[in-house]
């Protein structure tokens, strides 16, 4: 159980584009997910926490307006990584909080290799 | 605010020996709870033990145990029996009770050598 996963797993896209990234929990309900970023051998960097039916929580100098995060159900978020340019190539997980259970407790989905060209 | 400190970038042993990683945490906070995740080459994140702050037992699971040391805002990670699938970057995380983000330190990448 407890089974998170991300489309697609990797894209590219030209400058200039937007592109989209779903993040799924498969087997439970999350009341919260959470969007990262990760640098190559970097750590995880918390992009924004996305509540479902309300607006996104975005961490300090992540501009909301360029990572659009919609969270229309208790099983699916999405970010929108808009207009998107080679410095957005990264590395994007997505985590979800059980809405039940142990509620302190975060599953990761497998990740999204975004390579802007 | 909380911070998470992985003092060692890299570390690497031979198949079957005992490894240790560190952490240290700052917080004002005295309940909360403690985490390692575990991020082999796949990318995919996994949950490797968990401490509850408020539990002075240290957390084990099988092969992994942690040396817990919450005066010193310390937290330990022991690999005993490593093997190669061990081999992967290791972070260390923290949450306050009741709050929802995780903070995660630098990490600290293990590599297990036959």
């Amino acid at each position: 159980g407890a089974v998170v996963s991300q489309h697609p797993s990797w894209v590219i896209c030209k400058s200039g584009t937007s592109v989209k990234i779903e993040c799924r929990s498969l087997d439970f309900q999350a009341t919260t997910m959470f969007w990262y970023r990760q640098f190559p051998k970097k750590s995880l960097m918390l992009m924004a926490t996305s509540n479902e039916g309300s607006k996104a929580t975005y961490e300090q100098g992540v501009e909301k307006d360029k990572f659009l995060i919609n969270h229309a159900s208790l099983t699916l978020s999405t970010l929108t990584v808009t207009s998107a340019h080679p410095e957005d190539s990264s590395f994007y997980i997505c985590s979800a909080r059980v809405a039940s259970g142990r509620a302190n407790e975060q599953f990761f989905g497998p990740g999204t290799r975004l390579t802007v060209l | 605010a909380q911070t998470v400190t992985q003092s060692q970038p890299e570390m690497s042993v031979q198949e079957a020996e005992t490894v240790t990683l560190s952490c240290t945490y700052d917080t004002s906070e005295n309940n909360y709870y403690l985490f390692w995740y575990k991020q082999p080459p796949s990318r995919q994140m996994i949950l490797v033990i968990r401490q509850e702050a408020y539990k002075q037992q240290n957390a084990t699971e099988n092969r992994f145990s942690v040396n817990f040391q919450k005066a010193a805002k310390s937290f330990s990670l022991k690999i005993s029996d490593s093997q190669l699938g061990d081999t992967a970057m290791y972070f260390c995380a923290f949450m306050v009770q009741g709050a929802q983000k995780l903070v995660f330190g630098q990490g600290t990448r293990l590599t297990i050598n036959p």
